[in-house]
C-alpha cells in the first residue's frame, strides 16, 4: 500500500539558510499534518492542511511557511535557520470521514543546522 | 482535548501480555481513545482507537472503562520489535484540522 513519501530524508544546513521539505500524502487523503520533533522530545504540532486550506496552526515559527498544492503534496519552508531548528520533521496524511484508520506519517526528515 | 496520564516506562517479557493504562478522567462524551507508538526515530504509528466500546484488530486490544475515564492498551504476545514509546491521546474524530497531540507517553521495553 501507498505510504506518506517525505523528501529529503536528511538534510544538512548551515546557520540563516533556507531548507524546503516536501511531503507527499497517501492518494485520496484529504488532509495533510506536519510535526517536528527535537532530540528527546515529543512530536510537537506545526500546522495542518485540510483540502489545501490551512485548518490549524501550532507552534510554528513565524520563519516558518507551509502550503499544500493542486496535487495535494505539501511543502514546509523554513527560513533564517537557527541551530534549534535541527529535528525530525514528520508529515501525517489522513481522511477525515475515514479516521478509523487514523494517521499515517513518513519515516520523517532529518534536518541538521550546523 | 481531555489530558491523559501514562506512565513514564514499562518493562514487559518477551512473549507475555503488555498492559499500557491510560487515565483521561476528564474525557468528554465526543471524545475518542487514541493509541498510537513511536519506533526509536521512526514516525508515529497508529494502533487503534475506541469511544466506549472495547476493540481489537491486528495488533493489539483496547479496553475502556464504562465510565470512560481511563483505557488499558493490550499487547497479547510482546515481541523485541514492540519496544517503543506508546501514547495515549483523546480526541474529537472526524474533525479535521483536530490534530493529535503527542505528550507524556509510556517507553515500553520488551526484553528477552
Amino acid at each position: 500500500a501507498a505510504g506518506v513519501i517525505q523528501s529529503p530524508r536528511h538534510l544538512i544546513k548551515e546557520k540563516r539558510e533556507t531548507a524546503t521539505l516536501k511531503c507527499y500524502p497517501i492518494p485520496r487523503h484529504d488532509t495533510v499534518y506536519w510535526y517536528q520533533q527535537g532530540p528527546g522530545q515529543d512530536p510537537q504540532f506545526l500546522i495542518s492542511f485540510y483540502e489545501k486550506m490551512q485548518s490549524d496552526k501550532g507552534s510554528i515559527p513565524d520563519r516558518f511557511s507551509a502550503q499544500q498544492f493542486s496535487d495535494y503534496h505539501s511543502e514546509l519552508n523554513m527560513s533564517s535557520l537557527e541551530l534549534g531548528d535541527s529535528a525530525l520533521y514528520f508529515c501525517a496524511s489522513s481522511l477525515v470521514r475515514r479516521e478509523r484508520y487514523g494517521y499515517t506519517f513518513g519515516s520523517g526528515t532529518r534536518l541538521t543546522v550546523v | 482535548d481531555a489530558k491523559t496520564t501514562q506512565p513514564t516506562s514499562m518493562d514487559c517479557a518477551e512473549g507475555r501480555a503488555a498492559n499500557l493504562p491510560c487515565n483521561h478522567s476528564t474525557i468528554s462524551g465526543n471524545e475518542y481513545v487514541y493509541w498510537y507508538r513511536q519506533i526509536h526515530s521512526q514516525g508515529p504509528q497508529y494502533i487503534i482507537h475506541g469511544l466506549k466500546n472495547n476493540e481489537t484488530n491486528e495488533m493489539a486490544s483496547l479496553i475502556i472503562t464504562e465510565d470512560r475515564k481511563s483505557s488499558t492498551l493490550i499487547l497479547p504476545h510482546a515481541t523485541l520489535r514492540d519496544t517503543a514509546v506508546y501514547y495515549c491521546i483523546v480526541r474529537v474524530a472526524y474533525n479535521a484540522g483536530n490534530m493529535l497531540t503527542f505528550g507524556g507517553g509510556t517507553r515500553l521495553m520488551v526484553k528477552p
